[in-house]
């Protein structure tokens, strides 16, 4: 299995408060993403990263800024979170083939 | 609107039947990917096709990329409660590996 690890597993955040979530690769592979799970809508792409410092909007980018400093780390910002931003946040990388996506344990984050 | 469409959203059916669940898009992709998903855990890829027309068996799964790359399908024969889960089809576009994943489909399998 690929190691990605995000943290925090579980958040409970206030609205307004900026929130960070972490995803950490250990596979070297130099294609990551946040996905964002809600019932009904599968995943859908937030900001994905091709390289260090290349990163680019998903579908459902507002309200949220990612950056990557280094190969095995890739961060999501909420700048002020809002209630329609709870849900389950997976992180993934595309390895070198590009044939599979491979993904963390999720963030299950809940803003009240 | 998902780039990616699948149907049925949701689908339960009795162990031992058959069922097909389907990936639709108005766009052209290199490749296609159905993951599965159980609770609590994050999506495991069951196969990759990147050929049109390319048929891909996996035990009882049988995966079908459209002629045209435009769409695919999952039929599982003899259906187990094992086969239980949210089932994700997923395509790249544009050369940069900017992976989509469709809208999804939650099977369940009474036993």
């Amino acid at each position: 299995d690929a190691g990605i690890t995000q943290s925090p597993r579980h958040k409970v955040t206030e609205t307004g408060t900026p929130v960070t979530l972490r995803c950490h690769q250990t596979e070297n592979h130099r294609y990551m993403y946040w996905y964002r799970q809600d019932p009904g809508h599968g995943l859908r792409l937030i900001h994905y990263s091709y390289g260090v410092k290349d990163t680019d909007k998903g579908e459902v980018s507002d309200g949220y800024s990612v950056s990557r400093s280094k190969t095995e780390d890739f961060l999501l910002t909420l700048e002020s979170a809002t209630s329609s931003q709870t849900s389950v946040y997976f992180c993934a990388t595309f390895g070198l083939l590009g044939l599979e996506a491979f993904f963390g344990q999720g963030t299950r984050l809940t803003v009240v | 609107t998902q780039l990616l469409e699948q149907s049925p959203q949701f689908l339960s059916i009795q162990e031992g039947e058959n069922l097909t669940v389907y990936c639709n898009s108005s766009s052209v992709f290199s490749s296609l990917q159905w993951y599965r998903q159980e609770p609590g855990e994050g999506p495991v890829l069951l196969v990759t096709v990147v050929t049109g027309g390319e048929v891909k068996k996996l035990k009882r799964l049988t995966f079908q990329f459209g002629d045209a790359r435009k769409d695919s399908s999952l039929h599982i024969t003899a259906a187990q409660t094992g086969d239980t889960g949210l089932y994700l089809c997923a395509g790249a576009l544009g050369g940069n590996e900017k992976l989509t994943f469709g809208t999804g489909t939650r099977l369940t399998i009474i036993p």
